[in-house]
């Protein structure tokens, strides 16, 4: 099966509201994750990573915890922008490996 | 700031026809990567390197070689282009650690005909 996992394809939201993207992995190493931000014909670019159980990171707003017991690295935003309207994908590194697995992404669109 | 660049930015090929397609980094990264980006399938992994003369095959190798002649440039190749390889392709680069961030190049839009 696929290393890591992003149930939502398209998701719509009316500026103001919050979002929450899931992302779950497999892994039988010590994991880190990331999650990558795709704006319209621009190239990936970080948005924030996590290698800590337990521990919320944030950056410019959204935020993320590594959950080690459920495997998931849920993006949360508590009000969405119109800016955030975006590509978004989730990717996992496996300690002592040096190649990324990239989730399907999940194509945020915010309207106003 | 990372700087990663890739040529052509737009590449229209003839099926059956080589395609070369070029990444340059000026941060001295010892890691580089090659993904297709489809509808669907997200980023997929080609192919990457640890560092000059040094290639890996990645999730979706077939089809594709690679080289890696220096630190700075790492090359992805079609010998046969196919109309199943039309896709937008990325180049990355990345220090050698596992938690290290990739720095993506602008992208290669491919059409094979």
């Amino acid at each position: 099966g696929d290393s890591v996992t992003q149930t939502e394809g398209l998701v719509t939201l009316t500026k103001g509201l919050p979002v929450m993207l899931n992302c779950t992995y497999q892994t039988t190493y010590s994991p880190f994750l990331f999650w990558y931000v795709q704006h319209l014909n621009e190239a990936p670019k970080l948005l924030l990573k996590s290698s800590t159980d337990n521990k919320r990171t944030e950056h410019q707003g959204f935020y993320a915890t590594l959950h080690k017991s459920s495997s998931s690295f849920h993006l949360q935003k508590s009000s969405v922008q119109l800016s955030d309207s975006a590509l978004y994908f989730c990717a996992l590194i496996e300690a002592g490996y040096q190649n990324f697995y990239f989730g399907k992404g999940t194509s945020l669109t915010v309207i106003p | 700031e990372a700087a990663v660049t890739q040529s052509p930015r737009n590449k229209v090929a003839v099926t059956g026809g080589k395609v070369t397609l070029s990444c340059n980094q000026t941060n001295n990264h010892n890691n580089m990567y090659w993904y297709r980006q489809d509808t669907g399938h997200g980023l997929r992994l080609i192919h990457y390197s640890y560092g000059a003369g040094s290639t890996e095959k990645g999730d979706i190798p077939d089809g594709y070689k690679a080289s890696r002649p220096s630190q700075e440039n790492f090359s992805l190749i079609l010998e046969l282009a196919t109309p199943s390889q039309t896709s937008v392709y990325f180049c990355a680069s990345g220090e050698r650690t596992s938690y290290a961030e990739q720095f993506f190049g602008p992208g290669t839009r491919l059409t094979v005909l």
